[in-house]
């Protein structure tokens, strides 16, 4: 399998621009993690869904940010308007998780996030 | 509110050495731990994955042990190597939740 797959792979932008984050989870799993890095607050998870579905939205920091799960296959986050302080690297993360299943967590390579 | 911590934040080591880092977490009902190795620039690369009915799980030079009532956990490296150099984050799953709690890490540098 190819793995958690994220896109860009850097992005610098100046603040006030909308940024749109693509992953795509490994192949049968049925969860979705999106975190946030900092050097400052360490790693943040942000939201997650089940099956396509939001389950806790609780660490998206304001309305600026969104996320989206549209199918089994495909995750956005948006950031609209952004501003400096969203400069971060972006994780998502998928796993199988249900009866019987570990819920192991593999995550991508991250999207890193510059706002001028 | 479950914490994990990891104590320390940095440690350097001579090459060939067996290590030991370190994990607490402060509610023992836990799910499961998992062992997160990571490189600069790169993303989080699962280590190991222990449930709480376990006590150690293995690879190849690498052994986790898992003390819940204790509320520790330690991953053990045998004979290190300079490739071993990341920061190594150490991660809890409480029972009946599904997401992770992480600690800060612990930075490793093995000195060739």
């Amino acid at each position: 399998d190819a793995g958690v797959i994220q896109s860009p792979r850097h992005e610098v932008t100046e603040m006030g621009q909308e940024v749109t984050l693509r992953c795509k989870p490994i192949s049968g799993h049925n969860s979705l993690f999106w975190y946030r890095q900092t050097m400052m607050r360490g790693l943040e998870l942000l939201i997650y869904f089940n099956n396509n579905v939001p389950i806790d939205d609780s660490g998206m920091p304001e309305d600026r940010f969104s996320a989206k799960m549209p199918n089994a296959s495909f995750s956005t986050l948006k950031i609209q308007p952004s501003e400096p302080r969203d400069s971060a690297v972006y994780f998502c993360a998928s796993s199988l998780w249900g009866h019987a299943n570990t819920g192991e967590l593999f995550f991508g390579e991250g999207s890193r996030l510059t706002v001028l | 509110k479950q914490e994990v911590t990891q104590i320390p934040a940095a440690l350097s080591v001579p090459e060939g050495e067996n290590l030991v880092l370190n994990c607490s977490f402060t509610d023992s009902a836990i799910y499961n731990l998992q062992w997160f190795r990571q490189d600069p620039g790169k993303g989080l690369t699962s280590l190991l994955l222990i449930q709480s009915s376990q006590r150690e799980q293995t690879s190849g030079r690498l052994n986790a042990s898992l003390d819940k009532s204790s509320g520790r956990s330690t991953l053990y490296i045998a004979a290190s190597q300079p490739g071993d150099s990341a920061t190594y984050l150490c991660a809890v799953r409480d029972q009946g939740a599904q997401k992770l709690v992480f600690g800060q890490g612990t930075r490793l540098t093995i000195n060739p």
